[in-house]
């Protein structure tokens, strides 16, 4: 089992540059998560999703974040403008029916 | 609405002493309860979990009971390794969705 995969590892892009985010979750998995990691913040829930359908995206902080998921196999977050504050590490996570949730291994995004 | 509410950290022990986190939380129902750690540059994984009261979760020498009556999940383990070092979350899930409630996370540093 190859577990969460999250792309890329790292980012460093200029503000105003648009950023993608990428997650394939674990296979059989029909919940996927996305959170955003600062030592000021913690950890905080973006959007879910249960069978591809966003449920929950009231923790996207502004309309400059936006969440898909085509398929079972996998979703994008998007930023754009980027802004120095958006600055976080991102975790992806999927879930199956017993609710755990398994975490990517995070994305690094700076925003200089 | 429901919650977590977990000690501050940073914790601060030597090799081989006992250790407890302690968990409080807050929810209607009867919630499902977990235990994340999150070592250094990873993602969160599963600790160990409790699905209903007096249930204890153990994995790795690390325990929690599920007490409703005190509505405490604490994490204990009687004798830490300089590798437990990592940061420990609490987290509940309750109701019919998949979302997490977190708490804001306790580090953990073992000396040897």
């Amino acid at each position: 089992d190859a577990g969460v995969i999250q792309s890329p590892r790292h980012e460093v892009t200029e503000m105003g540059q648009e950023v993608t985010l990428r997650c394939k979750p674990i296979s059989g998995h029909n919940s996927l998560f996305w959170y955003r990691q600062t030592m000021m913040r913690g950890l905080e829930l973006l959007i879910y999703f249960n069978n591809n359908v966003p449920i929950d995206d009231s923790g996207m902080p502004e309309d400059r974040f936006s969440a898909k998921m085509p398929n079972a196999s996998f979703s994008t977050l998007k930023i754009q403008p980027s802004e120095p504050r958006d600055s976080a590490v991102y975790f992806c996570a999927s879930s199956p029916e017993d609710r755990v949730q398994y975490f990517g291994p995070g994305t690094r995004l700076t925003v200089t | 609405g429901d919650s977590v509410t977990q000690m501050e950290g940073p914790v601060t022990l030597s090799e081989e002493a006992f250790l407890t986190i302690n968990c409080t939380y807050t929810a209607t129902g009867y919630p499902s309860l977990f235990w994340y750690v999150q070592y250094p540059g990873e993602g969160l994984q599963l600790l160990l979990k409790a699905t209903k009261a007096d249930d204890k979760g153990s994995n790795k020498g690390f325990e929690a009971t599920y007490r409703k009556e005190t509505t405490s999940f604490h994490l204990e383990k009687g004798s830490v390794q300089v590798s437990d070092s990592a940061v420990y979350f609490c987290a509940l899930n309750a109701g019919n969705n998949r979302k997490l409630i977190w708490g804001l996370g306790t580090s953990l540093a073992v000396n040897p």
